[in-house]
């Protein structure tokens, strides 16, 4: 069971440029989420969606575009790096009920000079 | 929205004593509470959560925690700290139908042989 996966591990972006951090999961998890981690800051939380076709934004979701067009695919699209958004990257699912845990992949660090 | 305050960035104790960790949290219903641990490079594994029920919640790694109501607290405990402990642990409140689970800031723990 590979759980929650993400690729790349570690990414090196220009100012400008755009790229796609993956995440698949294999567990049949109808929610599914993105969080940025900074030091001092803990994580927050980009965009999620509780299923196919269903995204929403959360506390920090400017910059980054999201889609689900399946129920185990959730990629994070930046359009246009910038310095500001070198972090680690947690993408994360959980299943039903409401109090389910968040289930995490081992992250993608992002830098961008 | 919620919100989740842990006061110690940094905390050292010594092999075998006790520890507590102090979360704090801000949301006007029951929150759905978690703890979770992070090692160096890794995502986050879950500790143990609390949404309802007895307040004194026992997780993995013989953590527990406290729920108090009166004091807005998630307070997470360990008699005999190891080595193995040391990490950052991060409290996270999910409210409503838990879509939008924020966390803290964290709290670095190093352990002293």
């Amino acid at each position: 069971n590979a759980g929650v996966t993400q690729t790349p591990k570690f990414q090196v972006l220009k100012t400008g440029q755009s790229m796609t951090l993956q995440c698949a999961q294999d567990m049949n998890h109808e929610y599914m989420s993105w969080y940025r981690q900074d030091p001092g800051m803990g994580l927050r939380l980009i965009h999620y969606s509780v299923g196919a076709g269903i995204t929403d934004q959360g506390e920090v979701p400017n910059g980054y575009n999201v889609s689900r067009s399946t129920t185990e695919d959730f990629p994070l699209r930046l359009l246009s790096a910038a310095p500001s958004q070198t972090s680690v990257y947690f993408c994360a699912s959980k299943t039903r009920p409401d109090n389910s845990p968040l289930h995490f992949g081992n992250g993608t660090r992002l830098t961008v000079t | 929205a919620q919100s989740v305050t842990q006061p110690d960035i940094h905390i050292t104790v010594s092999e075998g004593a006790s520890l507590e960790l102090r979360c704090n949290y801000s949301y006007g219903a029951t929150p759905y509470l978690f703890w979770y641990v992070q090692s160096p490079g890794q995502g986050l594994q879950l500790l143990l959560k609390y949404f309802s029920g007895d307040t004194l919640v026992q997780g993995i790694k013989g953590f527990e925690a406290e729920f108090k109501r009166s004091q807005s607290s998630f307070n997470l405990r360990k008699p005999s700290v190891h080595w193995s402990d040391a990490a950052e642990y991060f409290c996270a409140v999910g409210g409503g139908n838990n879509n939008d689970m924020r966390f803290g800031a964290g709290t670095r723990l190093t352990v002293k042989p």
